[in-house]
């Protein structure tokens, strides 16, 4: 079965710099969501989207925005990178509010 | 606030033995429940999950949890654990906000399979 895909697998970036994380949902899901995880921590909801609109709104720096496409594909944009950035980044799809399916996530580095 | 405890950060097990990883959620509403298990430097993988219904739920690789409304818990068990089981157990519940869902998870549970 179809999965979640993210792109790329790992990024390394420098401080200041500015990444672009991708993510295909699964197809026919209209829900993407994303998360981040730190090192030993649980991971924590960013933002999502339904139908190319923002449906929620988690702990999201707002040096951080999103967008989903019309092909339903989303797009995770981080500027001004920093230090503390340095995570695994999840995106997740679903159908509507059922459950959601997770992506191998994208580990960056900021150096 | 929505919220999750996994009162383990570790747990050790033998290979064979049975297991028992405890979840304690906060939530107003009838909670959807999910566990998740990651293995290092991988993604989040769905074990079961529970949204209504039966209250022992069944899920992959021969895990089970149960939901019990009184106790707030959504505790996860498996009869005999194997050595492939070893990896980071999330629980998560779903928390509906403006007519959608994100997620909300506990701190994890390392399981460790020892020989």
């Amino acid at each position: 079965a179809a999965g979640v895909i993210q792109s790329p697998r790992h990024l390394i970036k420098e401080k200041r710099e500015t990444a672009t994380l991708k993510c295909y949902p699964i197809p026919r899901h209209d829900t993407v969501y994303w998360y981040q995880q730190g090192p030993g921590q649980d991971p924590q909801f960013l933002i999502s989207f339904y139908e190319k609109m923002q449906s929620d709104k988690g702990s999201i720096p707002d040096r951080f925005s999103a967008q989903q496409f019309s092909d339903y594909h989303s797009e995770l944009n981080m500027s001004s990178l920093e230090l503390g950035d340095s995570a695994l980044y999840f995106c997740a799809s679903s159908l509507t509010t059922d459950t959601q399916y997770f992506g191998p996530g994208t580990r960056l580095t900021v150096l | 606030a929505q919220s999750v405890t996994q009162p383990d950060i570790h747990i050790t097990v033998s290979e064979g033995a049975s297991l028992e990883l405890r979840c304690n959620y906060s939530y107003g509403a009838t909670p959807y429940l999910f566990w998740y298990v990651q293995s290092p430097g991988q993604g989040l993988q769905l074990l079961l999950k529970y949204f209504s219904g039966d209250t022992l739920v069944q899920g992959i690789k021969g895990f089970e949890a149960e939901f019990k409304r009184s106790q707030s818990s959504f505790n996860l068990r498996k009869p005999s654990v194997h050595w492939s089981d070893a990896a980071e157990y999330f629980c998560a519940v779903g928390a509906m906000n403006t007519g959608f869902q994100k997620l909300v998870f506990g701190t994890g549970t390392r399981l460790l399979v020892s020989p």
